[in-house]
């Protein structure tokens, strides 16, 4: 079975540049999680979507970050524009509807310079 | 609120000797936890995960932990360290709310001493 898969792997981008991220949840799984995980730090839930539908974004910074779920199946994260305190792992995971356990992706490591 | 404590943000033990990582939880519903492990530049790996099922709880690479609801832990423990064990080790809680939460504590750094 497939698992979560994200790209790009690495971005380098410039301050005040857009970037996106894209997910593909392990086919069948309705629940989709964005994790921001800053060096050192623990994974931040910043959005999480039941199919296509959000159910928690409470702590996205909606001022600059995006996503969506369109068709309830990949999802995509964006970023504009993009600060140095941006930069971090991004995380994607999923996990059948109303099973406690999630799957993660290798993650996207971002760098904002 | 559900949230998850790690004691320690890093642990230093000798080579061989006994592993022990702390992960304390609070939750007001039954909790599902688990263990990760994170080596540089790579993704989660699961450890382990404890589920309702048997509160002393086998992973990989020699791991276990043990759910102890009255102390509301979920500690890791290796008997004998080894040098591939350093890595970073993150304790998650999975909690019913609507949906399936997830949140993870802050991370051990563990360092093994040859």
């Amino acid at each position: 079975e497939a698992g979560v898969a994200q790209s790009p792997r690495y971005k380098i981008i410039e301050k005040r540049q857009s970037v996106a991220f894209w997910c593909n949840p392990i086919s069948g799984h309705a629940t989709l999680y964005w994790y921001q995980q800053i060096l050192g730090q623990g994974p931040k839930l910043l959005i999480q979507f039941q199919n296509n539908g959000v159910v928690d974004d409470s702590q996205l910074p909606k001022d600059r970050f995006s996503a969506e779920r369109l068709k309830g199946v990949d999802s995509t994260l964006k970023i504009q524009p993009a600060k140095l305190e941006d930069s971090a792992v991004y995380l994607c995971a999923s996990s059948l509807s109303g099973y406690p356990e999630a799957f993660f992706g290798q993650g996207t490591r971002l760098t904002v310079v | 609120a559900q949230s998850v404590t790690q004691l320690g943000s890093h642990v230093s033990v000798s080579e061989g000797a006994l592993v022990l990582l702390r992960c304390n939880y609070s939750s007001s519903v039954p909790p599902y936890l688990f263990w990760y492990v994170q080596y540089p530049n790579q993704g989660l790996q699961l450890l382990l995960k404890y589920t309702s099922a048997a509160t002393l709880v086998k992973g990989i690479n020699g791991f276990e932990a043990e759910f102890k609801k009255s102390e509301t832990s979920f500690h890791l423990t290796k008997p004998s360290a080894h040098m591939s064990d350093a890595a970073e080790y993150f304790c998650a809680v999975s909690f019913f709310s609507g949906t399936y939460k997830y949140i993870f504590g802050t991370g051990t750094r563990l360092k093994v001493l040859a």
